[in-house]
């Protein structure tokens, strides 16, 4: 597909169980961003790759979150021995480079942690 | 620290009227700022934006407006649609370069035919 694809879509685990999240960026995008949304709150920033740069990882909550990108496409967030607090929705977004401005945003992964 | 608040978290308006969605932004830092629109279970998708060295930014039925002294921007749309109905999330980011967006809580507008 042409859009940011991320899977998947909806994953219910039990606390302390490890998860990952997958995200597929729009092809020839070098920026990928992590960013999630709990329960009414907006979205906050994560993590940002861009090309070959050291990430930044100054909005990951704890240790817990881990974030890699391979071959500068596919980024995986690992989030271990999960909390209920991580319960959100993670969503993934590319952009063509590395400054702000229209991040194409896929449709999100709602993480629930019973 | 809130940097951006979006005080109305829902609002209401009749098909045909217009829709005012207001945003206020406390780091004077933020030099450039964007609307994103979403839909249930769709990510956001970029709407509009505009840089501070502007006051005014159209686009067809959107416009956003920039009061810089009173770090508050709000977004216009006009007229309303029955389409329009989605949270409208306001996002700012300083710098030319920067890449972390800073965004509101959003505002759930419901348009009513």
């Amino acid at each position: 597909g042409a859009g940011v694809s991320q899977s998947p879509s909806n994953k219910v685990t039990e606390k302390g169980k490890d998860v990952e999240l997958r995200c597929d960026p729009i092809s020839g995008h070098t920026a990928l961003y992590w960013y999630r949304q709990s329960l009414g709150q907006g979205l906050e920033f994560l993590i940002y790759f861009q090309g070959n740069s050291a990430p930044d990882k100054s909005g990951l909550p704890s240790d817990r979150f881990s974030a890699e990108r391979t071959g500068g496409s596919v980024s995986t967030l690992t989030i271990q021995r999960t909390q209920q607090e991580d319960s959100a929705v993670y969503l993934c977004a590319s952009s063509l480079g590395g400054s702000t401005g229209e991040l194409f945003f896929g449709e999100g992964s709602r993480l629930t942690v019973l | 620290d809130q940097q951006v608040k979006q005080n109305s978290p829902s609002l209401s308006v009749q098909e045909g009227r217009i829709s005012i969605l207001n945003c206020d932004y406390t780091n004077s830092m933020f030099d450039y700022f964007l609307w994103y629109k979403k839909y249930p279970a769709e990510g956001p998708t970029f709407l509009i934006s505009i840089s501070s060295i502007k006051d005014k930014n159209e686009d067809g039925r959107f416009t956003v407006f920039l009061n810089k002294s009173a770090k508050h921007l709000s977004l216009h749309i006009v007229p309303s649609q029955p389409g329009d109905s989605a949270v409208y999330f306001c996002a700012a980011y300083s710098g030319a370069g920067s890449y972390q967006l800073t965004f509101g809580k959003g505002t759930k507008l419901s348009v009513i035919p």
